[in-house]
């Protein structure tokens, strides 16, 4: 079974600056997606930003990229620029290709951002 | 379509009485999750549908819980006989199949529940 691991429960970072938020996994497989996800308080879950496993480029999307070290296992999201509506749980999220059984989201346990004026 | 809608939002039930949640998905996904996210955690997956079929159910899903989905819409959440472990928030998620992983799924605000 695939999981995700989350190290830093919390993390902060001033207005403007640039933090890394980590993710690593363990995984059998070799192909599968990598997902961020963001759930700001008492609003939906809206995906930041995804990753083929496949492919060595690492995904950005704006003020967000990703550090995908495939052999590491490893998929941290940086944030630049960071803005007070950046605050919220982030998730990192894995999903096998195989289908028929395997189409769920494995989470993290998550890292709470909070932004400094 | 304003995205995926859950109902209620919060739930406040005694335990050992029987609760029903409702996600309404974006009207073409024909995937259908719900998830459960208890205090500190990540979501935990329950089960899934792609349109009325139901095609994966997690063992966290117990006897106590069953889910529906009639005509490929809107899903169903039951939870009987409910205990104090039962406490969290149930998620609901769509997708389209072929570009579940292109997009990632949609997800509702969620239902909290409470057993006292």
């Amino acid at each position: 079974a695939q999981t995700v691991t989350q190290s830093q429960p919390e993390m902060s970072v001033q207005e403007a600056e640039t933090v890394t938020l980590s993710c690593t996994y363990d995984t059998s497989e070799s192909d599968y997606y990598l997902f961020w996800y963001k759930q700001p308080p008492s609003r939906q879950m809206i995906l930041v930003i995804r990753q083929e496993a496949y492919k060595q480029q690492n995904a950005t999307e704006n003020r967000f990229s990703v550090n995908f070290q495939k052999a590491a296992k490893s998929f941290s999201l940086k944030i630049s620029d960071s803005q007070l509506g950046d605050a919220a749980m982030y998730f990192c999220a894995y999903r096998s290709t195989l289908n028929f059984g395997n189409e769920k989201l494995t989470f993290g346990t998550g890292t709470r951002l909070t932004i400094i004026p | 379509d304003t995205g995926v809608s859950q109902d209620p939002r919060h739930k406040i039930t005694k335990r050992g009485q029987n609760v029903t949640f409702r996600c309404d998905p974006i009207s073409e996904h024909n995937r259908l999750y719900w998830y459960r996210q208890t205090l500190g955690q990540g979501p935990e997956f329950l089960t899934y549908f792609q349109n009325e079929a139901q095609l994966e159910k997690s063992r966290l899903l117990s006897d106590r819980f069953s889910a529906e989905r009639p005509k490929g819409s809107f899903s169903t959440l039951e939870i009987q006989r409910t205990e104090q472990g039962d406490s969290a928030m149930y998620l609901c998620a769509s997708s389209l199949a072929f570009n579940a992983d292109v997009r990632g799924a949609f997800f509702g605000q969620g239902t909290r529940l409470t057993v006292v």
